[in-house]
């Protein structure tokens, strides 16, 4: 079956710290991938999707490449800030709708001033 | 246009109680999903609709759950008959029909049973 399985948490960074959230994926077929980001208090928002093996998606300084041959679509960034202090889900699309994911259970990230 | 809305935002129940929540998707947006959050977990899928037709459920539903979206707009999820292990954040996300197009969720009912 389909299944994601991220790093568990919590990371604790230094601001201007380089990060890596790991991810690898199960699934049949050639899903699309993505990171949700849930800021405190606030809903779930898309950060970035790659849709096909070697895409890099990018958004907000952070970057996640699709990575067919070791399944996996790790999550960076070169240099976190306070602000990006949040929980981090990668998941899965199946299907033929982007609204039916799988989740992975989420990384939590603070980053220290 | 503000989003996905969510209400109640919480909700706190006694044990055996029927609860019903509702979820507003961003207008023209005609697929709606409900997915279930417990703590220290990702979102877990549990149904979505394209209009008004309830297209896909998850053995996670079950027959104490139901859903609705009667006329393709607002959906609302009712769970009958509460128990403990039903204590969640259940979210509701919308999207358009094409695949590339992204889904948006909601903030979420947190919901307590007590």
């Amino acid at each position: 079956g389909n299944s994601v399985t991220q790093m568990e948490g919590p990371v604790t960074l230094s601001e201007e710290a380089f990060l890596t959230i790991n991810c690898t994926y199960t699934a049949t077929g050639y899903p699309s991938l993505f990171w949700y980001v849930q800021y405190p208090g606030e809903g779930l928002q898309l950060l970035l999707k790659a849709t096909k093996a070697d895409d890099k998606g990018s958004n907000k300084g952070f970057e996640a490449t699709y990575r067919k041959e070791t399944t996996s679509f790790h999550l960076e960034k070169g240099s976190v800030q306070v602000s990006d202090s949040a929980v981090y889900f990668c998941a899965l699309n199946y299907g033929g709708s982007q609204g039916n994911l799988i989740f992975g259970k989420g990384t939590k990230l603070s980053v220290k001033p | 246009d503000t989003g996905v809305s969510q209400d109640p935002r919480h909700k706190i129940t006694k044990r055996g109680q029927n609860v019903t929540f509702r979820c507003d998707p961003i207008s023209e947006h005609n697929r709606l999903y409900w997915y279930r959050q417990t703590l220290g977990q990702g979102p877990e899928f549990l149904t979505y609709f394209q209009n008004e037709a309830q297209l896909e459920k998850s053995r996670l539903l079950s027959n104490r759950f139901s859903a609705e979206r009667p006329k393709g707009s607002f959906s609302t999820l009712e769970i009958q008959r509460t128990e403990q292990g039903d204590s969640a954040m259940y979210l509701c996300a919308s999207s358009v029909t094409q695949g590339r197009e992204k889904a948006f969720f909601g903030q979420g009912t947190r919901l307590t049973v007590v």
